[in-house]
């Protein structure tokens, strides 16, 4: 069964930074390309960051862009996002999800780690 | 950025009923949509890939189907606990893009 689960979330000030981590277990996690997706309190989902399989590349979405770093060690099946330079507007549940072989697709997701950016 | 827009934004319907859900693209994504599934409190599940293939082990009664920018979900014979949000995603070009999503609850 493909487990996906997230943490590092919390409370952090604007300008602040935050690692999150992502746990893989259940499919052969360096076969994969991995994903960061976030979900505000306006309910919609944002896509943040995708990495290949080795970690040599890497693609953002402007919005965090030069903030956030994504990446992954694949003898530990885990994904990270290393996010600096806070704001309030990253508040979210991040959620790391799994791109199926093929279409680019993501098709398993974690349960979210909740990250709240508050003075 | 593509722009993805779905409707209706909620929809109430009976236990039986057919429910069906648009999603229009700001530009053409070819047959590059999925639909995902998000009961409350929950992560999103994914539904349809590829505009119409069911991922493995969504029921039958999920049904996908367009291309180019207007793309449709069709749940028949609506089931409890098909109960939540439905969103349409874009996989066609970076960014990938979500719709604003559609809530569907049972009468």
């Amino acid at each position: 069964e493909v487990q996906l689960v997230e943490s590092g979330g919390g409370l952090v000030q604007p300008g602040g930074s935050l690692t999150l981590s992502c746990a893989a277990s259940g499919f052969t996690f360096s076969d994969y390309w991995m994903h960061w997706v976030r979900q505000g309190t306006e309910k919609g989902l944002v896509w943040v960051s995708r990495i290949n399989m080795d970690g040599s590349s890497t693609i953002y979405a402007d919005s965090v862009k030069g903030r956030f770093t994504i990446s992954r060690d694949n003898a530990r099946n885990t994904l990270y996002l290393q996010m600096t330079s806070l704001r309030v507007e990253d508040t979210a549940i991040y959620y790391c999800v799994r791109e199926m072989n093929g279409p680019t697709t993501p098709d398993y997701w974690g349960q979210g780690t909740l990250v709240t950016v508050s003075s | 950025d593509i722009q993805m827009t779905q409707s209706p934004s909620s929809v109430s319907a009976s236990v039986g009923d057919r429910v069906t859900i648009t999603c229009r693209a700001s530009q053409g994504v070819s047959t590059w949509l999925a639909w995902y599934q998000q009961r409350p409190g929950k992560a999103p599940k994914l539904l349809i890939y590829g505009t119409s293939t069911l991922h493995s082990g969504v029921p039958s009664r999920f049904s996908g189907s367009g291309a180019g920018v207007d793309f449709t979900l069709t749940i028949s014979n609506l089931q409890p606990e098909d109960f939540g949000s439905y969103f349409c995603q874009q996989t066609y070009k970076f960014p990938l893009t979500f719709g604003g999503g559609t809530k569907v609850d049972i009468k």
